[in-house]
């Protein structure tokens, strides 16, 4: 199975500011269609996942231009460009080339 | 508005059995690829099991091989997922998710736990 590596774990955030969270995977991405299917997902507490970026860089209608995903081959990145209240949750990764598709371990966003 | 409704979750001994299912509205059900994804208590994500829109394709992670069937029909807008012989590791939130270039749409989830 490809497994997925996040960065860091837990990442105390200040309003406003900006955060990043790294996703590696252990094998490349990169579909036989030319495609990279990399996703990210954000889960609030109690709630269901969402997905924010998928196909590596392509946001989700409805999510706010603040969220950008970029990255190529087996090294993905999330980057939030002015932490809002709203954004505290668990970030999540996830592989949809090769099944079983497979996410990382999540990232615990939270305010300072 | 697309939609995902899970059903069917509780309380179960080990190895025992479990039917969940899965209402989907909003959308052509029968032109989709469809995931369920499951959840342990403070856990990550896994998905467990995907088929394809005919059913005609069905694949599951080594872990439920041989005891989960995942099945759809089409004309009823709905997914399914039997679990047989369950294990308290099977304890989680199972969610239906459906497949546009990865999970684009997820159910509110439904409560499977296994324990005596």
């Amino acid at each position: 199975d490809v497994v997925m590596t996040q960065s860091p774990l837990s990442l105390p955030v200040t309003l406003g500011q900006a955060a990043s969270i790294s996703c590696r995977s252990s094998q490349s991405l990169v579909y036989s269609d030319g495609n990279t299917y990399l996703s990210w997902f954000q889960q609030r507490p109690g709630q269901s996942p969402r997905r924010l970026i998928y196909m590596v860089s392509k946001r989700d209608s409805g999510v706010p231009d603040r969220f950008t995903g970029s990255g190529s081959g087996t090294d993905f990145t999330l980057k939030i460009s002015r932490v809002e209240a709203e954004d505290v949750g668990v970030y999540y990764c996830m592989q949809g080339t090769r099944w079983p598709w497979t996410f990382g371990q999540g990232t615990k966003v939270e305010i300072k | 508005e697309v939609q995902l409704v899970e059903s069917g979750g509780g309380l179960v001994q080990p190895g025992g059995s479990l039917r969940l299912s899965c209402a989907a509205s909003g959308f052509t059900f029968s032109t989709y690829w469809m995931t369920w994804v499951r959840q342990a208590p403070g856990k990550g994500l896994e998905c467990v099991a995907n088929i394809k829109q005919d059913g005609s394709e069905r694949y599951y992670v080594d872990s439920v091989k041989g005891r989960f069937t995942i099945s759809r029909d089409n004309a009823k807008n709905s997914l399914y997922l039997q679990m047989n012989s369950l294990r308290a590791e099977d304890t989680a939130v199972y969610y239906c998710a459906r497949e546009t270039r990865g999970l684009s749409h997820w159910g509110q989830g439904t409560m499977v736990t296994v324990s005596s």
